[in-house]
């Protein structure tokens, strides 16, 4: 089955921890993203890539940092500087231009 | 900067309604233009892609209409059932973005039996 898989579904950290979001992809897509949905707020890019060992800031990066060391993987790290991690975090992958893929979504919760 | 809007927010028919959910957006220049399903707790469904080159996109009782000229697209739903409650997103890619999406804030809606 070719998908998008994240995990895990929920995360729960204490304040002051950093925590890595997983992303896994098999479609062969070389861009990958990651969005931030918060209630009431839509979904929002936090980072993109394009290719393998490149990546771009989106529209809300500050608090947060990514890598793409394989084309399959791109895993999001929330730091400790990141203000208001609690949300449900969504990673996509698409071909460029093309209809994007999303995964199942990593509800993380701070306190 | 790209904004889009959906309307209306919410959105509640009986069973076997037709209905229609708009989404504007405020910079003609996108690339292509996606309408997902979400359902509560879960990931993005996509469920029709439109090309900036044509105007409408249709899957089963789902049509979609895009009017890059005037920033608006529509989903068309037709005969209505109660599984297709969930909340639907729209969401634009612009023409220098690489696919990067701007989403609206969803429209919920809930059809009832």
């Amino acid at each position: 089955d070719g998908g998008i898989t994240q995990s895990p579904k929920y995360l729960f950290r204490k304040e002051g921890q950093n925590v890595t979001l997983s992303c896994e992809q098999n479609l062969n897509h070389d861009a990958m993203y990651w969005y931030r949905q918060d209630p009431g707020q839509g979904l929002r890019l936090i980072y993109y890539s394009q290719i393998v060992n490149d990546f771009q800031k989106g529209d809300i990066a500050e608090g947060y940092s990514v890598s793409r060391e394989k084309k399959e993987s791109f895993p999001l790290t929330v730091t400790s500087a990141q203000k208001n991690p609690t949300a449900f975090y969504l990673c996509a992958s698409s071909d460029p231009y093309h209809e994007q893929y999303f995964g199942p979504g990593t509800r993380l919760t701070v306190t | 900067k790209q904004e889009v809007t959906q309307i209306p927010a919410a959105l509640s028919v009986p069973e076997g309604e037709n209905l229609v959910l708009n989404c504007s957006f405020t910079d003609s220049a996108i690339y292509n233009l996606q309408w997902f399903r979400q359902d509560p707790g879960k990931g993005l469904t996509s469920l029709l892609l439109i090309q900036s080159s044509q105007r409408e996109q249709t899957s089963g009782r789902l049509n979609a209409s895009l009017d890059k000229s005037s920033g608006r697209s529509t989903l068309y739903i037709a005969a209505s059932q109660p599984g297709d409650s969930a909340t639907y997103l729209c969401a634009v890619a612009g023409g220098t973005s690489y696919g990067k999406l701007t989403f609206g804030q969803g429209t919920i809606l809930t059809v009832h039996p």
